[in-house]
């Protein structure tokens, strides 16, 4: 049984550019959730996907969006990217619309020069 | 809005022996669940062990446990008989009562912990 798995595992952009990042949730769950986490830190919440709609939402600028697909895969769209929006990106799936427990990926290492 | 704090941001220990990592929260709420989650250097957050803060009593897992002090928000994790593998960086995190809080987790800065053969 595939866990949680992210593509592609590092990337690197220009400031200004936009990125996304995709995720497969484990099998059986039907929510995702996205995270931020810059070096030393701890994760931030982005957002959380269920029903192809974004249900939460952390103090993120709308520059970060989402999607979420049929097959509850999603993906983290950010536009003009900053150089702070260098960090690594966790996607997280649960079942039972969120209440189960969080499953992480390996994460997405963005750099952005 | 809910905080976790993590207040050592490095800790060692010497393999076999037993160290606790610290954790304090500020919520006005009564209802939440508290998790520690391990981060090896393959970054996948792992969890280890969690504890729902209608029980009163604490979570055990193997090697690891907790000591839960709800009315002074406290969270510390204990482990035990500490091995190589346990290295790693761990964050405490939380979680508002399930029906409202969906996947959301706030988590503290993190403690790296190095285990010393």
């Amino acid at each position: 049984d595939a866990g949680v798995t992210q593509s592609p595992t590092h990337l690197i952009k220009t400031r200004g550019q936009q990125v996304t990042l995709r995720c497969s949730p484990k099998s059986g769950h039907d929510t995702v959730s996205w995270y931020q986490q810059a070096l030393g830190q701890g994760p931030q919440f982005i957002f959380q996907y269920y029903e192809e709609e974004e249900r939460q939402r952390g103090n993120f600028p709308d520059r970060f969006s989402g999607h979420q697909f049929p097959n509850y895969s999603s993906e983290l769209n950010v536009n003009a990217l900053l150089l702070g929006d260098s960090a690594l990106y966790l996607c997280a799936s649960s079942g039972r619309q969120g209440r189960s427990e969080l499953f992480f990926g390996e994460g997405s290492r963005l750099t952005v020069l | 809005a809910q905080t976790v704090t993590q207040s050592q941001p490095e800790m060692s220990v010497q393999e076999a022996e037993t160290v606790t990592l610290s954790c304090t929260y500020d919520t006005s709420e009564s209802d939440y669940y508290l998790f520690w989650y391990k981060q090896p250097p393959s970054r996948q957050m792992i969890l280890v062990i969690r504890q729902e803060a209608y029980k009163q009593q604490n979570a055990t897992e193997n090697r690891f446990s907790v000591n839960f002090q709800k009315a002074a928000k406290s969270f510390s994790l204990k482990i035990s008989d500490s091995q190589l593998g346990d290295a790693a960086m761990y964050f405490c995190a939380y979680r508002r009562e399930v029906e409202t809080s969906g996947s959301r987790l706030t988590f503290g800065e993190g403690t790296q912990l190095t285990v010393n053969p």
